[in-house]
């Protein structure tokens, strides 16, 4: 069974880069046709897709954010990463990492318990 | 970029009642690629629905999907107060996964 595990800082000041790690366990990180995927939800509102990476190395970014946003992964420590520069308040959310758990086009049922990122000077 | 659109915002019944919540794409929707989501507070998202009908492991029976091409629902039969949630469609059919605005379920 994969678990998923958020990690980074809880604070980030304004026009800063958020960084944000999320660690696999407990399963194969370099799986045939899968991605891992970043998804955030600010206080008291919905869930948004910030972007995803494959295992091909293709990666897809939310149009709003695309300009800001870099997803990584690296297979030999069994982690992907996220990035977001020039961060306002507004960035200010819970960041979930997820993947799925079949080759199948399918959507996310493996997720972390999520991470708070504050933004705030 | 696919727009899914939840409706209503929130629902308000009773235990043993039938929950219909609907989602609404702003392009077809081709082999049903839609899935549905509870989200209790302080949790993540737990899938419920995938293929827009298809319950996934461990879900009770209560909960089903159905709809194609733009419009989709989510049925809750018999609400128990576990339920509870605020419920967020989503499609993969397209990389650039998406989800809806959420339908919060008060009972």
């Amino acid at each position: 069974q994969l678990q998923l595990q958020e990690s980074g800082p809880g604070l980030v000041k304004p026009s800063e880069t958020l960084s944000l790690t999320c660690s696999v366990s407990g399963g194969s990180f370099s799986r045939g046709n899968f991605y891992w995927a970043w998804i955030r939800q600010p206080p008291g509102k919905g869930l948004e897709f910030i972007g995803s990476i494959y295992n091909s190395g293709s990666t897809y970014y939310s149009p709003p954010l695309e300009s800001r946003v870099t997803i990584s992964m690296d297979t030999s420590k069994s982690q992907f990463s996220l990035k977001v520069t020039s961060v306002t308040a507004a960035d200010t959310a819970v960041y979930f990492c997820a993947t799925k758990s079949t080759s199948a086009n399918s959507p996310p049922d493996y997720w972390g318990q999520g991470a708070l990122v504050t933004v705030s000077s | 970029e696919i727009v899914l659109t939840q409706s209503p915002g929130t629902l308000s019944l009773s235990p043993g009642e039938r929950a219909t919540l609907s989602c609404r794409a702003s392009q077809s929707i081709s082999s049903r690629y839609i899935a549905w989501y509870q989200q209790k507070p302080g949790q993540a998202p737990r899938l419920l629905i995938y293929g827009a009908s298809t319950t996934a492991t461990g879900i009770p029976d209560r909960f089903s999907g159905s709809g194609s091409g733009t419009d989709f629902t989510l049925t809750i039969s018999r609400l128990e107060p576990e339920d509870l949630a605020i419920y967020y469609c989503q499609q993969y059919h397209s990389a650039l996964q998406s989800f809806g605005q959420g339908t919060k379920l008060q009972i």
